[in-house]
């Protein structure tokens, strides 16, 4: 069971949108839509993001959007926030019945 | 409140045996799976294992079958991770994280415990 594959870091100006991308295989991300998405800042617990592929739980902002296509699952952060800076983590259940996460992207805003 | 509390942070030598605890509370306990999540220092989130308090169905990555045990006693909403003989190895933050049966996302997450191993 191999992690997910994301890139290391992202970056992107206040205002700017970036995508972070998450590659898996047919037997997690692309097998089933139960890809989510979380939010780690230094020191603190992973928050929840994103849900099933696409959907925000209630208050998460709607600069945050998900998308799948493929083995591939993106999330994109719209008008970068000082605030958005930190460790975001995809997540996918698997054909194994288990669940595996990515390797996390550090996103900085510059 | 619905939450999840985590024990206190531990430090251990080499050899001896841990089970750190989770605890919910504002939420039916028995319906939701209880998953724990391992974060090394300085390194990403990786998944031990779940179970399901309400008929004690516990599922592990391989990386971490027979090297964990995953309990739960649902009569006070507390779910366990223990080891039998600690390694420096696994020094790390472990989080407990509640996940809906549902769809499979974990939206609850505890605060972690940091245990550390060292002689």
């Amino acid at each position: 069971q191999s992690a997910l594959t994301q890139p290391a870091s992202v970056s992107g100006s206040p205002g700017q949108s970036i995508t972070i991308s998450c590659t898996g295989t047919s037997s997690d991300v692309g097998g089933y839509n139960y890809v989510s998405w979380y939010q780690q800042h230094p020191g603190k617990a992973p928050k929840l993001m994103i849900y099933e592929v696409s959907n925000r739980p209630s208050g998460v902002s709607n600069r945050f959007s998900g998308s799948k296509s493929g083995n591939t699952a993106s999330l994109t952060i719209s008008g970068l926030q000082a605030e958005d800076e930190a460790d975001y983590y995809c997540s996918s259940y698997t054909s194994s019945s288990t669940w595996v996460f990515g390797g996390g992207t550090k996103l900085t805003v510059l | 409140e619905v939450q999840l509390v985590q024990s206190g942070a531990e430090v251990k030598k080499p050899g001896e045996s841990l089970k750190i605890s989770c605890k919910g509370s504002g939420y039916s306990f028995t319906s939701y799976w209880i998953g724990w999540v391992r974060q090394m220092p300085g390194k990403g989130l990786e998944w031990m294992g779940i179970i399901y308090p309400g008929d004690s169905d516990t599922r592990y990555s391989p990386s971490f079958q027979g090297q964990v045990t995953i309990s739960a006693d649902k009569s006070i909403s507390t779910a366990y991770l223990q080891w039998s003989s600690l390694k420096a190895s696994d020094t790390a933050m472990y989080y407990c994280a509640r996940c809906t049966g549902a769809n499979w996302y974990f939206d609850l997450w505890g605060r972690g415990t940091l245990v550390t191993v060292s002689s």
